[in-house]
């Protein structure tokens, strides 16, 4: 299975200051058709997953656009441009490129 | 507006069964994919299951963790889908999510706590 690494494992950030989480992959990304099944999530505390980016850069309908995704390959990011008190919780990156899907272990965002 | 409702959470004792179901709506539910994730309290993501539509053969898939213990299954005049879950350990002890995805987005339910213990 794709090992999935996300750095930091906590983040702690102050109100209106940007974060940014890592995301690897023990494997290319790339699918044999030219995309990358990279996928984003947030949840918090008490609530279920809610998928922010999916193919490493296209946000889901309704998501902010203080998120960004990038990277390529085996690399990858996220972004908050300015972190809101909403954004607080978990965030995990998934490969759906290669079966079965593989989630990295999570970064908690928590404010300062 | 898309709608995933889980049931048949509960305690169950290591060794035992339990049928979990997901009650689907909003969406063209004979056509579409759906797939099981599961999550240990305090833990991280798995998935756990998926099954395709009955234009994709109702083809299944499986963890390797769960493969042979839980059958996928579904019901497109009740826009359900099943988990069965037989011979079960601790290690099986999550919350228990049905998921869609599609044009319309990625949807999650609230989600289904299992407990394995004596």
């Amino acid at each position: 299975d794709v090992v999935m690494t996300q750095s930091p494992l906590s983040l702690p950030v102050t109100l209106g200051q940007p974060a940014s989480i890592s995301c690897r992959s023990s494997q290319s990304l790339v699918y044999s058709d030219g995309d990358t099944f990279l996928n984003w999530y947030h949840q918090r505390p008490g609530q279920s997953p809610r998928r922010l980016i999916y193919k490493v850069s296209n946000r889901d309908s309704g998501v902010p656009d203080r998120f960004s995704g990038s990277g390529s390959g085996t690399d990858f990011t996220l972004k908050i441009s300015r972190v809101e008190a909403e954004d607080v919780g978990v965030y995990y990156c998934m490969q759906g490129t290669h079966w079965p899907p593989t989630f990295g272990g999570g970064t908690k965002v928590e404010i300062k | 507006e898309v709608q995933l409702v889980e049931s048949g959470g509960g305690l169950v004792q290591p060794g035992g069964s339990r049928k979990l179901s997901c009650a689907a709506s909003g969406f063209t539910f004979s056509g579409s994919a759906l797939h099981w994730f599961r999550q240990p309290a305090g833990k991280g993501l798995e998935w756990v299951a998926l099954i395709r539509s009955k234009g994709n053969t109702y083809a299944t898939a499986y963890a390797a963790t769960v493969k042979g213990r839980f059958t996928i299954s579904r019901d497109d005049l009740k826009n359900t889908t099943f988990l069965q879950m037989d011979s079960l350990t601790t290690e099986d002890t999550a919350i228990y999510y049905c998921t869609y995805t599609g044009v319309l987005g990625d949807y999650w339910g609230q989600g289904t706590l299992v407990t394995v213990s004596s």
